[in-house]
């Protein structure tokens, strides 16, 4: 089975700065999908980024970049320019294909707070 | 653009009442999933249904049942609640071209008394 770790609980970054959150994964699946989700206090859950695992080029979303080591298993979530509304838990999380119906499985989640 | 509409928002049921929480999917959305969230947790799949077939089943409870029907809605029946069954369900949506990006609903908080 897929595993997905967040080893970072919390992380702090102050406005206008960078930040990088964590993620590694457990598969033996040669083409998948990862997902950064970014959860705000109001609970909603809102997908950031997403990578497909067949390529090479990092994914880029604005202020939002993924490092993604295939080799590794690793995947983190880089954000650039922090602000006020970046504060959230963030999950990372990982999809097996064929896709359809597939579940996610996600990290346990880090939680981002930004100081002003 | 048009989101997944959970309804209802809010639920407050005893316990071993029933519950049923509905989804309505992103148009030409074919594909509806269903995840648990408990405080300070993830989310936790439960189902899921493709062309109103059920894909792929996840630690749901014999207690639950949930389908997906002609119009593309799924409902998520539960019964006899335990306390244990109070929290965050989401809703989420795939399909339609970049068929494999879920999009999530903004869920129905359940609380069992």
């Amino acid at each position: 089975a897929q595993t997905v770790t967040q080893s970072q609980p919390e992380m702090s970054v102050q406005e206008a700065e960078t930040v990088t959150l964590s993620c590694t994964y457990d598969t033996s699946e040669s083409d998948y999908y990862l997902f950064w989700y970014k959860q705000p206090p109001s609970r909603q859950m809102i997908l950031v980024i997403r990578q497909e695992a067949y390529k090479q080029q990092n994914a880029t979303e604005n202020r939002f970049s993924v490092n993604f080591q295939k080799a590794a298993k690793s995947f983190s979530l880089k954000i650039s320019d922090s602000q006020l509304g970046d504060a959230a838990m963030y999950f990372c999380a990982y999809l097996r294909l064929p896709f359809y119906g597939n579940k996610l499985v996600f990290g346990a989640g880090t939680i981002l707070r930004v100081k002003s | 653009a048009a989101g997944v509409i959970q309804s209802p928002r809010h639920l407050i049921k005893e316990k071993r009442e029933t519950a049923t929480l509905k989804c309505y999917p992103i148009p030409r959305h074919d594909t509806v999933y269903w995840y648990q969230q408990g405080p300070g947790q993830d989310p936790q799949f439960l189902i899921s249904f493709y062309e109103k077939m059920q894909s792929d089943k996840g630690s749901i409870p014999d207690r639950f049942s949930a389908q997906q029907f002609s119009d593309y809605h799924s409902e998520l029946n539960m019964s006899s609640l335990e306390l244990g069954d109070s929290a965050l369900y989401f809703c989420a949506s795939s399909g339609a071209g970049a068929s494999y990006e879920q999009y999530f609903g903004p869920g129905t908080r359940l609380t069992v008394t």
